[in-house]
């Protein structure tokens, strides 16, 4: 079975500051991961994958992760938040063996960004 | 822009109703998807399409009626919906169905139910 736990549902930053989304996942088979973001009445887009290449991941808008295998994460970071990061953003396991495409996402994280 | 395309953007209908979501890719995905998402909530998976044929039905209720008319298209009819089906509607689609390949959402359709 796999799961996506977000911890904390809403995080608050400064215009510059370093931004850090937490994930932490199960999964009893080798894992892909995603990270989504999600503006205001707006689909999700994608930010970033893990599919066991590099385990720093670079992504979009600044955005990267680093699979840990050890401690079973995933954060997301941003060195600089700007305030067009605000927005919801979701972590996301899928499996190896996946059947069909199913995406297990976690509970989503609120980013809110203070000028 | 999105390269998936979904209409309508908003949609408000009575329980009686019958009307259909449309969503449109051509990117060349063969897995196409259909989420549902409550305010504040994470996208919850309602049908996966895999070249054209369903492939999961994650338990949806019969009102909720998915068709893939060919491999661009996919369409969710609605019937006797109730108030508590009033969400985002998401579509999606993924090169395959295997884990590794990322879904490419549409913005969605905002239902209503009244």
């Amino acid at each position: 079975a796999q799961s996506v736990t977000q911890l904390g549902s809403h995080v608050s930053v400064s215009e510059g500051a370093l931004v850090l989304l937490r994930c932490n996942y199960s999964s009893s088979v080798p894992p892909y991961l995603f990270w989504y973001v999600q503006y205001p009445n707006q689909g999700l887009q994608l930010l970033l994958k893990y599919t066991s290449a590099a385990t720093l991941v670079k992504g979009i808008n600044g955005f990267e992760a680093e699979f840990k295998k050890s401690e079973t994460s995933f954060h997301l970071t941003k060195p600089s938040a700007h305030m067009s990061d605000a927005a919801e953003y979701f972590c996301a396991v899928s499996g190896i063996y996946n059947q069909g495409g199913k995406l297990i996402f976690g509970q989503g994280t609120e980013l809110s960004v203070k000028p | 822009d999105t390269e998936v395309t979904q209409t309508p953007k908003h949609l408000v209908m009575g329980m009686t109703n019958k009307k259909s979501l449309k969503c449109e890719q051509h990117m060349g995905h063969r897995a196409m998807y259909w989420y549902k998402q409550k305010a504040k909530k994470p996208p919850e998976l309602m049908f996966v399409y895999s070249y054209e044929k369903l492939s999961i039905n994650e338990s949806v209720p019969s009102r909720f009626s998915p068709e893939c008319p060919n491999s661009s298209l996919l369409n969710l009819h609605l019937h006797a919906l109730q108030p508590e089906d009033s969400a985002l509607y998401l579509c999606a689609s993924s090169q395959g169905s295997r884990g590794q390949s990322p879904l490419h959402f549409g913005n969605g359709t905002r239902l209503t139910v009244t």
